[in-house]
């Protein structure tokens, strides 16, 4: 038990689908990330968002988008990807937002996305 | 902007025997924290060190931040299957809420 929760664990999609992965905190944090974990980059950060803010988008392409209703909850929507970005999208969170220095990162377990 | 490179890349190891991974700045920390991911897991925080010349300890890991607070390395002595995975350094990077990662070294362990 992480305190950060990841659904679905494994998600195959096509390429034309829509879905969307999910992440819930129950840690109280301030701040929430979508990470990609390949082969290639093996921790590439995507977004972050700070108190429901997005504050970084890491030049991420528009397929994938983000949305933060709340500071426990973080969605990653999916459409039209493609196979290479197949990889595992890990979800964090940590204690504060911007300004706090030493900010821990507490990883979800993970969603393993395959793009067929 | 303020990268973490990690070496070595890969890390074989006899059991038993000790070994060292290091993470170098190219510009002064303000900190540096330490993960590990077992393989099929997810990161995991290990420990942070703040000021310049750090040394602490868990069990057979000691983690040491340099003078110069631009880089630090991570030994492992009497390795055990149990050390098997990745181990991430993160500093801060474009701001203090967010961690720039390093590439990681991934261990195995021959028994």
């Amino acid at each position: 038990e992480t305190g950060v929760t990841q659904t679905p664990r494994h998600l195959v999609m096509g390429m034309t689908n829509k879905k969307s992965l999910k992440c819930e905190q129950h840690l109280g944090h301030n701040a929430m990330y979508w990470y990609k974990q390949s082969a290639k980059k093996p921790l590439e950060l995507m977004f972050v968002y700070n108190f429901k803010e997005q504050t970084e988008n890491n030049s991420v392409p528009s397929r994938f988008s983000p949305e933060c209703p709340n500071s426990s909850h973080l969605f990653l929507h999916l459409h039209t990807l493609q196979p290479e970005d197949s990889a595992l999208y890990l979800c964090a969170s940590s204690p504060r937002g911007q300004g706090y220095s030493g900010n821990t990162i507490y990883f979800g377990e993970g969603s393993w996305l395959t793009v067929v | 902007g303020q990268q973490v490179m990690q070496i070595p890349q890969y890390q074989h190891v006899q059991e038993g025997e000790d070994f060292t991974t290091y993470c170098n700045s190219s510009t002064t920390l303000s900190n540096i924290q330490w993960y590990k991911q077992r393989p099929g897991g997810h990161p995991v925080f290990l420990i942070q060190l703040v000021k310049s010349g750090e040394v602490k300890k868990q069990k057979r890991l000691t983690f040491q931040f340099g003078e110069a607070k631009k880089n630090s390395s991570l030994h492992i002595t009497a390795t055990q299957t149990t050390d098997v995975g990745t181990y991430f350094c993160a500093g801060p990077g474009g701001g203090d809420y967010k961690l720039s990662f390093g590439a990681g070294t991934t261990v195995t362990v021959r028994a």
